[in-house]
């Protein structure tokens, strides 16, 4: 199958300052992206639907201005956790679409202390 | 929103023993599909469903698509060590690869050499 990519796969912050975590589609175009959120022994949330070359649709409850998406081209898109709290602390994982199918990049796992 | 209930939430069985687990939803999906999550990583897709009514396998694994599509089972046979994870059920609209997929509450299975 088609391979999805995240990067970084971890990472440690201080609170306050901002992330950015790229996910990228090494071997298709992806003209959609999504961005999920789990919470440990939690399923997965959708946060926003990303769609190149456009703005990104948010899920309720999501703030756009503190998840900032960008989706430049067909194989990369950010997301931006800008002045990160200890409440954003969680696995951030990406999907890119194929025609029938979601591929799952391997997550990034976010800490804020 | 959409919800979707799985059962049960987690389990324990013997190695080579069959596993059943469910998925119902409050709303009708187009697709149903059925991930397994290791720790630290993304879902991985083991069976997607297309048509109501429908029954997959994939080795070891069977699922069905319910006929009221709000519904849908994935089974487990003869179990293996490596059967361990968290087991997920989804739902996707109309729209392919494109549509956001919707998850479960998920089901954490156990396997007891």
């Amino acid at each position: 199958g088609a391979v999805v990519s995240q990067h970084p796969s971890w990472v440690i912050c201080k609170s306050g300052t901002s992330v950015k975590i790229e996910c990228r589609s090494l071997d298709f175009q992806a003209t959609t992206m999504f961005w999920y959120r789990q919470f440990p022994k939690q399923s997965l949330m959708l946060m926003a639907t990303s769609n190149e070359g456009s703005k990104a649709t948010y899920e309720q409850g999501v703030e756009k201005d503190k998840f900032l998406i960008n989706h430049a081209s067909l194989t990369l898109s950010t997301l931006t956790v800008t002045s990160a709290h200890p409440e954003d602390s969680s696995f951030y994982i990406c999907s890119a679409s194929g025609e029938n199918e979601q591929f799952f990049g391997p997550g990034t796992r976010l800490t804020v202390l | 929103g959409q919800q979707l209930n799985q059962s049960p939430q987690s389990m324990f069985i013997q190695e080579g023993e069959d596993v059943s687990m469910n998925c119902t939803s409050s709303s009708i999906f187009n697709t149903w599909l059925w991930y397994k999550q290791d720790p630290g990583e993304g879902p991985v897709l083991l069976i997607a469903l297309y048509k109501a009514g429908e029954l997959t396998s994939n080795g070891r694994l069977t699922a069905q698509f319910g006929i009221t599509r709000k519904d849908s089972f994935l089974n487990i046979s003869a179990s293996i060590p490596s059967d361990v994870g968290i087991y997920f059920c989804a739902g996707q609209g109309a729209g392919g690869g494109y549509q956001k997929v919707t998850f479960g509450t998920g089901t954490k299975l156990q396997v007891i050499p």
